[in-house]
């Protein structure tokens, strides 16, 4: 099947520094993305839609200036979480549609 | 938007014995209902998925039925075994112009006693 890949698969950061994480589809073009973010024994919950030549469609209650999303090819889209704090600690995964949809493996983030 | 209902929470059967995990949707124009396994620390692996113009689907051990009337759908895991414990997620989408956003449901935590 299609794969997908994400970078870094950890990533520790302290408060008030930005952190970008990369989403990539190996071996098919992905014009539309999608970023999860799942907390602790939680369900996935959309964040963004990320579309290459245009702008992302964040889910209500998501701060676009925050989570920063640029879909710079047809295979790679970025997320940059902005100012980061304790609270957005949390595994982020993105996900690119392929008939079905493929997920990235994830991204721990931890902002001491 | 769409909301999906799962339930139960947690789930432990004995192994060898069958898991049901049910679903509900709102959305009447929701047309793909995925089941995803989610191992801890691991992304979602698609197990099975059916369409709205099919009622029921089967892969081995697993079964997926669906209601489009009342609007709700079930997993169906049949002689468990201890390698079946994990996170179970049932998701819908509306495909419409190309979006192929997933809503999914709040997850079940299925353990297997051996």
């Amino acid at each position: 099947g299609a794969v997908v890949s994400q970078h870094p698969s950890r990533v520790i950061c302290k408060s008030g520094t930005s952190v970008k994480i990369e989403c990539r589809s190996l071996d098919f073009q992905a014009t539309t993305m999608f970023w999860y973010r799942q907390f602790p024994k939680q369900s996935l919950m959309l964040m963004a839609t990320s579309n290459e030549g245009s702008k992302a469609t964040y889910e209500q209650g998501v701060e676009k200036d925050k989570f920063l999303i640029n879909h710079a090819s047809l295979t790679l889209s970025t997320l940059t979480v902005t100012s980061a704090h304790p609270e957005d600690s949390s595994f982020y995964i993105c996900s690119a549609p392929n008939n079905e949809q493929f997920f990235g493996p994830g991204t721990r983030l931890t902002v001491l | 938007g769409e909301n999906v209902e799962q339930h139960p929470s947690t789930l432990s059967v004995q192994e060898g014995d069958s898991a049901v995990i049910k679903c509900t949707y709102s959305d009447s124009a929701s047309n793909y209902f995925p089941w995803y396994k989610q191992e801890l620390g691991k992304r979602p692996q698609l197990i099975i998925d059916i369409r709205s113009n099919v009622g029921e689907k089967k892969d081995q051990r697993i079964a997926v039925t669906l209601n489009k009337t009342a609007k709700h759908f079930s997993l169906h895991i049949t002689e468990t075994q201890p390698e079946d414990s994990a996170v179970y997620f049932c998701a819908a989408r509306i495909s419409n112009f190309g979006n192929e956003k997933l809503t999914f449901g709040t997850g079940t935590r299925l353990t297997i006693i051996p």
